[in-house]
């Protein structure tokens, strides 16, 4: 059974840059059906995907965070991670890995989630 | 990008039906099969209930069905239970090569 757990400091300062890594069990990251991304839940609001990761490297973003985001893959551990720069207060949220399901370059559906982790920007 | 449009919540007492509406445009919803369905409860991870428009997971109730027409997608809950009280979200792929999510509904078991 795919398991998937995020990993990283819960609290980072204003202007710095978060860094979290999630690590896949029970499979390999190297399969060409799936890429690997990361969605964010800011407290009490909705679901907002950052982006995913081909196991190649290859990436998509979303376009409003895509100048702040890097997301990287390490295929010999299983992981992969999401840098996000110049936090604000705004970034404050619960970040989930989730395998994400494709059909050729296209995305399908997030299966399964990470238990998501809490991330606060704050000084 | 903007989120999808879902009401906010919606309600129904046990053993009714519920449709929860996901309204986008021609370039996410519209444009493509490949709008899915997840179930959240508090302090849970969210959990997929439908993809691809229609499909259900291994292991999702029957009860759990999709379907989409022009822009919008909808998800019915039949045979409503106290245990689907829940925040349910919809998503689409994009015609960024990125996926949408919908703004969250809240459905009550009165």
């Amino acid at each position: 059974q795919l398991q998937l757990q995020e990993s990283g400091p819960g609290l980072v300062k204003p202007s710095e840059t978060l860094s979290l890594t999630c690590t896949v069990s029970g499979g390999s990251i190297s399969s060409s059906s799936y890429y690997w991304g990361w969605i964010r839940q800011p407290p009490g609001k909705g679901l907002e995907w950052i982006g995913s990761i081909y196991y190649s490297g290859s990436t998509y973003y979303n376009p409003s965070l895509k100048s702040r985001v890097t997301i990287s893959v390490d295929t010999s551990k299983n992981q992969f991670s999401l840098k996000l720069s110049s936090v604000t207060a705004a970034d404050t949220a619960v970040y989930y890995c989730a395998r994400h399901f494709k059909y050729v370059g296209l995305l399908r559906f997030c299966d399964p989630w990470g238990q998501g982790t809490l991330v606060t920007v704050s000084s | 990008q903007s989120a999808l449009t879902q009401p906010a919540s919606v309600s129904g007492s046990p053993g009714q039906s519920i449709t929860i509406s996901c309204t986008g445009t021609s370039s996410d919803v519209g444009g493509y099969n490949y709008v899915s369905w997840y179930q959240q409860h508090p302090g849970k991870a969210p959990k997929l209930m439908i993809y691809d428009v229609s499909n259900r997971p291994s292991g999702v109730s029957n009860r759990f069905s999709g379907s989409k027409s022009g822009n919008t997608a909808s998800l019915t809950i039949s045979g409503l239970q106290a245990e689907d009280e829940a925040d349910y979200y919809c998503s689409s792929y994009t015609s960024s090569s990125s996926l949408v999510f919908g703004g969250g509904t809240k459905l009550t078991v009165l």
